[in-house]
């Protein structure tokens, strides 16, 4: 698989606003999509998936889009909240592959 | 339902030593992966597992490293003369179909001196 990047590596957001969270993959097969949050200390969770023959798909205030046209994946989180702060991956594979994980964006939410 | 679990949280060796690490997925679960992570990086693919299979180990060391997942029991990653190059978070998750949809356990952060 090869390596799925992320545009920025940092992100601060005001409390209450919404948060953008970029990344982008390079191979055009990539079918299935994942994005993680990892907060200090502990493990990847899981926060919403997404297949290729989908644009959008909504979660509980997140929704991920994505645009198979640019390979450009991003995350959408409504009404940050303190507890978001957190490091967010992206993953990607296709077909019965591994997962191969972005390096990361720090979000940081000011209160 | 109880999610991966590992153990221990913490690992402290000394170079040479031998690294135990353990992974039990959740109920019903599979399929295991093993993942490393150094600090301010993201996770790095190390093998996928099913019960008494291996199945991927394309991410792991040649040397020194190795995987199982018994019939019966946890998932174990062992890691034989660590060096303080092996320090780092390994992560392990499980899913009930192959790839998609990986829970996260917390961690086991093994440190080499």
């Amino acid at each position: 698989g090869e390596s799925v990047g992320l545009h920025l590596p940092t992100l601060s957001v005001q409390e209450g606003d919404n948060s953008i969270i970029n990344c982008a993959y390079s191979n055009s097969a990539s079918d299935y999509f994942i994005w993680y949050k990892q907060e200090s200390g502990k493990g990847p969770q899981f926060i919403i998936d997404i297949r290729s023959n989908m644009d959008k798909r909504q979660g509980q205030r997140v929704t991920v889009l994505l645009n198979k046209t640019v390979k450009h994946l991003s995350l959408q989180i409504a009404a940050t909240q303190p507890g978001d702060s957190a490091v967010y991956f992206c993953a990607d594979t296709f077909g019965n592959e591994k997962l191969t994980f972005g390096t990361g964006t720090r979000l940081t939410i000011i209160p | 339902n109880a999610g991966v679990m590992q153990n221990p949280r913490h690992l402290v060796r000394r170079r040479g030593q031998e690294a135990r690490l353990r992974c039990s997925p959740m109920k019903g679960h599979s399929h295991v992966y093993w993942y490393r992570q150094l600090p301010e990086e993201g996770l790095k693919f190390m093998v996928y597992l099913q019960k008494e299979n291996i199945i991927d180990e394309s991410g792991m060391p040649k040397e020194r490293f190795s995987a199982e997942f018994p019939k019966e029991g946890p998932s174990i990653l062992r890691i034989q003369q660590v060096v303080r190059g092996d320090s780092a978070a390994y992560f392990c998750a499980s899913s009930p179909v192959g790839w998609n949809e990986q829970f996260f356990g917390p961690g086991t952060r093994l440190t080499v001196l």
